[in-house]
């Protein structure tokens, strides 16, 4: 089992491009989620899903969307990338109470 | 809403000693869960250790142990013998309804 995986591992954007990152993971998880890690920092939730085709804000939602079309993956967008939003990525998944699984991240720099 | 406190920014144990990383969490529910992740230079998030609030004994993975005080609210992890390798972040986290709230982490030096 790969677990979860992230996709892609580095990007770097230019301020108003978009781009989307993918999360999956091959543990049947009901639950998804994503992260940010600035430095120095914890993690702070950007988005959830607790099933296919639903999802809910976090902690730090502006700027970010998210769709669950299907139970294995997780999408996180950005319409239009800001300096402020270069960080650390990370998606994880949990079965409904529980542990969560960490991807191992996606670093993105936005300039 | 709940919280969680880790109040130790950093850290620092020499090879083969133990080390206490402390956590406090605020709830009013009587049953929930608590975690205890790594994340070591790699950034990749590891658990370390889970503990179920309505289990009074204390959870235990090798040389990994927690001291779990329910009515202080309180979870503090102890690493024994501690080795190069443990040198990481480590994150208190508290299992909410549907989401885990993480505390701001501990920083670990490991000294030979």
């Amino acid at each position: 089992n790969a677990g979860v995986t992230q996709t892609p591992k580095f990007r770097v954007l230019k301020t108003g491009q978009s781009m989307t990152l993918l999360c999956a993971q091959d543990m049947n998880h009901e639950y998804m989620y994503w992260y940010r890690q600035d430095p120095g920092m914890g993690l702070r939730l950007i988005h959830y899903s607790v099933g296919e085709g639903t999802t809910a804000k976090g902690e730090v939602p502006d700027g970010y969307n998210v769709s669950r079309l299907k139970k294995q993956n997780f999408l996180l967008g950005l319409e239009s990338a800001a300096p402020s939003q270069t960080s650390v990525y990370f998606c994880a998944s949990s079965w409904q109470v529980g542990e969560q699984y960490f991807g191992p991240g996606t670093r993105l720099t936005v300039t | 809403a709940q919280t969680v406190t880790q109040s130790q920014p950093e850290m620092s144990v020499q090879e083969a000693e133990t080390v206490t990383l402390s956590c406090t969490y605020d709830t009013s529910e009587s049953d929930y869960y608590l975690f205890w992740y790594k994340q070591p230079p790699s950034r990749q998030m590891i658990l370390v250790i889970r503990q179920e609030a309505y289990k009074q004994q204390n959870a235990t993975e090798n040389r990994f142990s927690v001291n779990f005080q329910k009515a202080a609210k309180s979870f503090s992890l102890k690493i024994s013998d501690s080795q190069l390798g443990d040198a990481a972040m480590y994150f208190c986290a508290y299992w909410d309804t549907d989401k885990l709230i993480f505390g701001t982490g501990t920083r670990l030096q490991v000294f030979p």
